[in-house]
């Protein structure tokens, strides 16, 4: 079946860098893709999104690169602190009939390191 | 504005028994989601509503479980007759329903341990 997928499970970086998080998908009907933060003990929060119609957004701090040809999501942190110590998800919006479900990838552990 | 709220926050229950879990919605979504997570996973979907439409249920794993959404609003989720395969952190999630950009904000879940 078609799924979402994360290229690596856990990623560790100098407090300061800049931070990747991948993200491969298959279902080439997916027009919308989100990306969730997730720290420990909390719900998800949403962080990012972008449309198939577009292949690069950015936000604060945070940049949403999507590339259709090779059915590839990225998440790019600049300059990352502490704080962004947490669980990444990237998930996809499938449309069914009048549902609109989101298929959520495994995760991403992103550590900080001092 | 209040963001999702969920009740309880955690849930510990015998095998066997039934548990209730709820959630409030952000006011005036429309939409209304159920997930489950299991440790270090990620999100497994269970129930959809979507204003007075018949919900989505595709995702509910078996015929213990059941939600129901009163008034369009607040939402609660049953499990019968629970299973230690059942623990797991319950999430609820809530959004507009718009089309083409649809984003859901979750609660802060039900942490289900069943023993």
């Amino acid at each position: 079946g078609e799924s979402v997928g994360l290229h690596l499970p856990t990623l560790s970086v100098q407090e300061g860098d800049n931070s990747i998080i991948n993200c491969a998908y298959s279902n080439s009907a997916s027009d919308y893709f989100i990306w969730y933060k997730q720290e420990s003990g909390k719900g998800p929060q949403f962080i990012i999104d972008i449309r198939s119609n577009m292949d690069k957004r950015q936000g604060q701090r945070v940049t949403v690169l999507l590339n259709k040809t090779v059915k590839h999501l990225s998440l790019q942190i600049a300059a990352t602190q502490p704080g962004d110590s947490a669980v990444y998800f990237c998930a996809e919006n499938i449309s069914s009939g009048s549902a609109r479900q989101l298929t959520f990838g495994s995760g991403t552990q992103l550590t900080v390191l001092p | 504005g209040a963001g999702v709220s969920q009740s309880p926050s955690n849930k510990v229950t015998e095998k066997g028994k039934d548990v209730e879990l709820r959630c409030d919605p952000i006011s005036g979504h429309t939409a209304l989601y159920w997930y489950r997570q299991s440790l270090g996973q990620g999100l497994e979907f269970l129930i959809y509503f979507q204003g007075n439409s018949a919900p989505d249920k595709s995702g509910l794993p078996s015929d213990r479980f059941s939600a129901e959404r009163t008034g369009g609003s607040v939402s609660t989720l049953t499990i019968q007759r629970t299973q230690q395969e059942d623990s797991a952190v319950y999430l609820c999630a809530s959004s507009l329903a718009r089309a083409g950009r649809d984003t859901q904000y979750f609660g802060p879940g039900t942490r289900l341990t069943v023993l």
